[in-house]
C-alpha cells in the first residue's frame, strides 16, 4: 500500500521567514498529488495540485510545490510567510481511484 | 453557504451506544466520500459512493460501520456499537463526476467522542 510521509511535524517561523514543507510518497507509478491546508476552526481546502506537465506547480497564496519523480516527493514553499499561513498542512497522494492517501500533517505557526 | 454539510459538528457517545452521521454534497456533485481523522494524523480514506452506488471501501471500514447514500443525494454513516477508538473526526466530501479528484470539496467535519 502506498504510504505518504511529512517530517515535518511542526514548524515555527517568524514572518518573512522562508518555507519548506517536506512530502515523500512511496508508491512508484504514476501518481497525482495535492497540497491542502486547513485554518484553525475550518474544513481543509486545496492549496495546489500535480497531475502532470511542469513540475513546478504554483498554489494559491504564493504557494508552490515542486514534484521531483526521482526523489518521490513533492515539497511545499512559500518564499515568504505570513502570520495567516498559520495552519496544518497536508500532502496527499492518489495513483488508483478516487482515494486519497494523505501524510500525518505539518503545524505551522507563524510568529508575529 | 452552498459547502458540504456535515450534521451534527461533534457528538459524545457512550461506549456501545449507536451513532449516526449526515453529510449534504454541493447538490451537483454526484461523488461523495467519507474519511476519518484521529489526532495527529491526516485523513483516511474509509469510503467512496457514486450517485447511491457504493464503489469503494477501506478496510478500515469494519462490519460495525456503514454508510449509505440512499436518492445519490445525502448519505450517512453509522457506527453500532462504538469503542472508543472509533473517537475521531468524521470528514464528508464531495466532487462532480467530470472533475474527480480536481474538484474535491470537504466539509467540517463531525467529532465523535467515545466515553
Amino acid at each position: 500500500a502506498q504510504s505518504v510521509s511529512q517530517h515535518n511535524h511542526h514548524v515555527i517561523l517568524s514572518e518573512a521567514a522562508s518555507l519548506e514543507l517536506g512530502c515523500n510518497y512511496s508508491y512508484g507509478g504514476t501518481v497525482n498529488l495535492f497540497w491542502y491546508v486547513q485554518y484553525p476552526g475550518q474544513h481543509l481546502q486545496l492549496l495546489l495540485k500535480y497531475f502532470s506537465g511542469d513540475p513546478l506547480v504554483k498554489g494559491i497564496k504564493g504557494f508552490e510545490a515542486e514534484f521531483i519523480k526521482s526523489k518521490f516527493s513533492f515539497n511545499l514553499r512559500k518564499p515568504s510567510v505570513q502570520w495567516s499561513d498559520t495552519a496544518e498542512y497536508f500532502c496527499a497522494v492518489n495513483n488508483a481511484g478516487n482515494m486519497l492517501t494523505f501524510g500525518g500533517g505539518t503545524r505551522l505557526m507563524v510568529k508575529p | 453557504d452552498t459547502g458540504v454539510s456535515q450534521d451534527p459538528r461533534h457528538k459524545i457517545t457512550k461506549r456501545g451506544q449507536n451513532v449516526t452521521f449526515r453529510c449534504d454534497p454541493i447538490s451537483e456533485h454526484n461523488r461523495l466520500y467519507w474519511y476519518r481523522q484521529t489526532l495527529g494524523q491526516g485523513p483516511e480514506f474509509l469510503t467512496y459512493f457514486q450517485n447511491e452506488a457504493q464503489l469503494e471501501k477501506s478496510r478500515l471500514l469494519s462490519d460495525r460501520f456503514s454508510a449509505e447514500r440512499p436518492k445519490g443525494s445525502f448519505s450517512t454513516l453509522e457506527i453500532q456499537r462504538t469503542e472508543q477508538g472509533d473517537s475521531a473526526m468524521y470528514l464528508c466530501a464531495s466532487s462532480p463526476r467530470w472533475q474527480g479528484l480536481n474538484g474535491y470539496t470537504f466539509g467540517s467535519g463531525t467529532r465523535l467522542t467515545v466515553v
